[in-house]
């Protein structure tokens, strides 16, 4: 039973094009986040819900649009994809702030 | 300077091994610190979450926290061929309300049978 998944695992897309990813946690947890790894393998936050609240935004371009239909669910919506956006990107989740996060298995991101 | 310094390695160990993995931060308000564990094409896994200073062990694994010289260690007893992966310290503090996990860049770990 996974405790964060995200869909899709392999994503590859034109440029320009927009783009989805799901991410649902079971764990019950209150907060969720989003994470970019690059080519170098180096995690680095992008947005923090708490309970549907967007707590951070960490400078990302505004065509990164977090959505969370509920606290179980946090997805990530693309627009306008550049080459630069190729990267795998994580879900994750933690009980509250500061505590353990649980990571899903990523979505690989690959731009035409 | 980044906030969180790891060496990449590889590092290469015979198995059966002792295995030190460490990391130093700049940043005095981290408080909490993990070990996260990341084979090829998953997600981190948790291994260890620390605060204080001092050591806390959990089987194989040990995690050391020294604050005052802002420094952690993570120790693998018996290394085993299957602990081959990248290993991600994280830390997180009262600087972002405890809201942003900060990773260092991670250490590849290959132990060889």
């Amino acid at each position: 039973d996974t405790a964060v998944s995200q869909t899709p695992k392999y994503l590859v897309t034109q440029m320009g094009n927009d783009k989805s990813i799901k991410c649902e946690q079971n764990l019950g947890h209150d907060t969720m986040y989003w994470y970019k790894q690059d080519s170098k393998k180096f995690l680095k936050i992008m947005f923090s819900y708490n309970n549907k609240e967007l707590i951070i935004n960490e400078t990302v371009p505004n065509r990164f649009s977090p959505k969370s239909p509920d606290k179980a669910h946090l997805n990530l919506h693309i627009n306008s994809l550049e080459l630069g956006d190729s990267a795998v990107y994580f879900c994750a989740s933690s009980q509250q702030r500061g505590q353990p996060q649980h990571f899903g298995d990523g979505t690989r991101l690959s731009i035409l | 300077q980044k906030e969180v310094e790891q060496d990449p390695g590889p590092l290469s160990v015979p198995e059966g091994a002792i295995v030190s993995l460490n990391c130093t931060y700049s940043n005095s308000a981290f408080q909490y610190f993990m070990w996260y564990r990341q084979y090829s094409r998953k997600g981190p896994e948790l291994l260890m979450y620390t605060y204080s200073s001092g050591n806390k062990e959990d089987g194989r694994f040990t995690a050391q926290v020294d604050k005052s010289s802002k420094y952690i260690s993570l120790f693998i007893r018996d290394s085993q061929p299957s602990d081959s992966a990248t290993y991600l310290c994280a830390m997180i503090g009262t600087n972002t309300g405890f809201q942003k996990l900060v990773f260092g860049t991670g250490t590849r770990l290959l132990v060889s049978p």
